[in-house]
């Protein structure tokens, strides 16, 4: 089975420009997350998708971030403009179905290999 | 609120000996905890996990957990370390379940160094 992929792996931009992630998870994978990982810590979810239907983006700084899954597949995360402190490691994960009481296969949260931004 | 801390930032072990990473947790509830490892340029993969059944938890590449209520802990253990054991560790808690809530929590991870 193919896990989830991520696309760029790394990426430097200056401050104040814009940046896109994409993030594919794996097929069927009904919720998607979006987690920033900054060096020396664990990472924080941004964002969670169940479908196509943003359920928890409570920790998103909505003035410079969005994210979007159209058509409840593929995931962009966009960055604009980006900030010195955006500079982290940006993680998507999948899994089956969302959290619910109980914690079996279907609700493990597959990760990516993470997209490395830095901000000059 | 769910949280959880892990006790030592760096750990370092000779191969073949035990290897101990130590989390203590918060909750107001019965948690549901978990240890993820993560090795450099990889994604994070997912060692075990613990949800109220048996409070020995055996997770792949020999690892295994402890859940301790009575401490607030959730330790990991392996007997004998290998040098592919070299990676960083993390303790996650899931937040409180129902609506958007449920998502995992993650402590600022434990960097495991094996020396040969």
């Amino acid at each position: 089975e193919a896990g989830v992929a991520q696309s760029p792996r790394y990426k430097i931009i200056e401050k104040r420009q814009s940046v896109a992630f994409w993030c594919n998870p794996i097929s069927g994978h009904a919720t998607l997350y979006w987690y920033q990982q900054i060096l020396g810590q664990g990472p924080k979810l941004l964002i969670q998708f169940q479908n196509n239907g943003v359920v928890d983006d409570s920790q998103l700084p909505k003035d410079r971030f969005s994210a979007e899954r159209l058509k409840g597949v593929d995931s962009t995360l966009k960055i604009q403009p980006a900030k010195l402190e955006d500079s982290a490691v940006y993680l998507c994960a999948s899994s089956l179905v969302g959290p619910s009481g109980t914690s079996g296969k279907r609700e493990t949260q597959y990760f990516g290999p993470g997209t490395r931004l830095l901000v000059l | 609120a769910q949280s959880v801390t892990q006790l030592d930032s760096h750990v370092s072990v000779s191969e073949g000996t035990p290897v101990l990473l130590r989390c203590n947790y918060s909750s107001s509830y019965s948690p549901s905890l978990f240890w993820y490892v993560q090795h450099p340029n990889k994604g994070l993969q997912l060692l075990l996990k613990y949800t109220s059944a048996a409070t020995l938890v055996k997770g792949i590449n020999g690892f295994e957990a402890e859940f301790k209520k009575s401490e607030t802990s959730f330790h990991l253990t392996k007997p004998s370390a290998h040098m592919s054991d070299a990676a960083e560790y993390f303790c996650v808690v899931r937040g409180p379940t129902g609506g958007s809530q449920g998502n995992l929590i993650f402590g600022k991870g434990t960097k495991l160094s094996v020396k040969p």
